[in-house]
């Protein structure tokens, strides 16, 4: 089964400061995607980034980047310079490739990590 | 449309009545999901159309909940006889195709409490 634990349930930070989302998670599949959705206080899940496991290199967009580790079997989400709208619940996502044969993107997420970014 | 609509935004149940909350795509996405998300939880699977095929019912909790896509586009997810367990928001998910690469597109939730 699989499973995503997101350890930090909260963090607090002051504007610009950076903050690192830590997430492990465990999976049998060899082929998966990762991904971090944010759900701010009007309830929509929001995109962020996507990942799969074949791409462990690590990239920056904007004041997002992202630290993939298959070793540690971890996705961590890092906010550069954070902002006041910054401040959500952020959770992250396991996407099983193949689940008995069908592939259609069913996600497990974890508990979710909620930030506030205080002026 | 836009984006992923759901109604109501808000649904407060007496304990053994029926509710049905509605679920309206983004218009011409193959997948369809449900999702039900306890307070201060993650979201949880419960349910998967690919047009209007119930290909996924494993996260059902009991045979109160059903769900429907009967042409393919809006999806109505059904509780009957609800209990104060079934509290919860209720998201719905589309996306254009059907891998583990999908990007998820969801709708605001509908907040159920149940009395």
């Amino acid at each position: 089964a699989q499973k995503v634990t997101q350890a930090q349930t909260e963090i607090s930070v002051v504007e610009k400061e950076d903050v690192t989302l830590d997430c492990v998670y465990e999976t049998r599949d060899t082929t998966y995607y990762l991904f971090w959705y944010k759900q701010p206080p009007s309830g929509e899940l929001v995109f962020l980034i996507r990942r799969n496991s074949f791409d462990e290199q690590n990239e920056i967009s904007g004041r997002y980047s992202w630290n993939f580790q298959k070793s540690t079997s971890s996705f961590n989400f890092t906010i550069t310079a954070s902002q006041v709208v910054d401040s959500a619940v952020y959770f992250c996502a396991l996407s099983e490739a193949y689940a008995g044969g069908t592939s259609y993107g069913k996600l497990t997420f974890g508990q979710g990590t909620i930030l506030t970014v205080h002026p | 449309g836009a984006g992923v609509s759901q109604s109501p935004r808000y649904k407060v149940a007496k304990r053994g009545q029926d509710v049905a909350l509605r679920c309206d795509p983004i218009s011409g996405h193959v997948s369809l999901f449900w999702y039900q998300q306890a307070l201060g939880q993650g979201p949880e699977f419960l349910t998967y159309f690919q047009n209007e095929a119930q290909l996924d019912k494993s996260g059902l909790p009991s045979d109160r909940f059903f769900a429907e896509r009967p042409e393919g586009s809006v999806s109505t997810l059904k509780i009957q006889r609800t209990q104060q367990e079934d509290s919860a928001v209720y998201l719905c998910a589309s996306s254009k195709q059907y891998s583990g690469a999908n990007v998820l597109t969801f709708g605001a939730g509908s907040r159920l409490t149940v009395l």
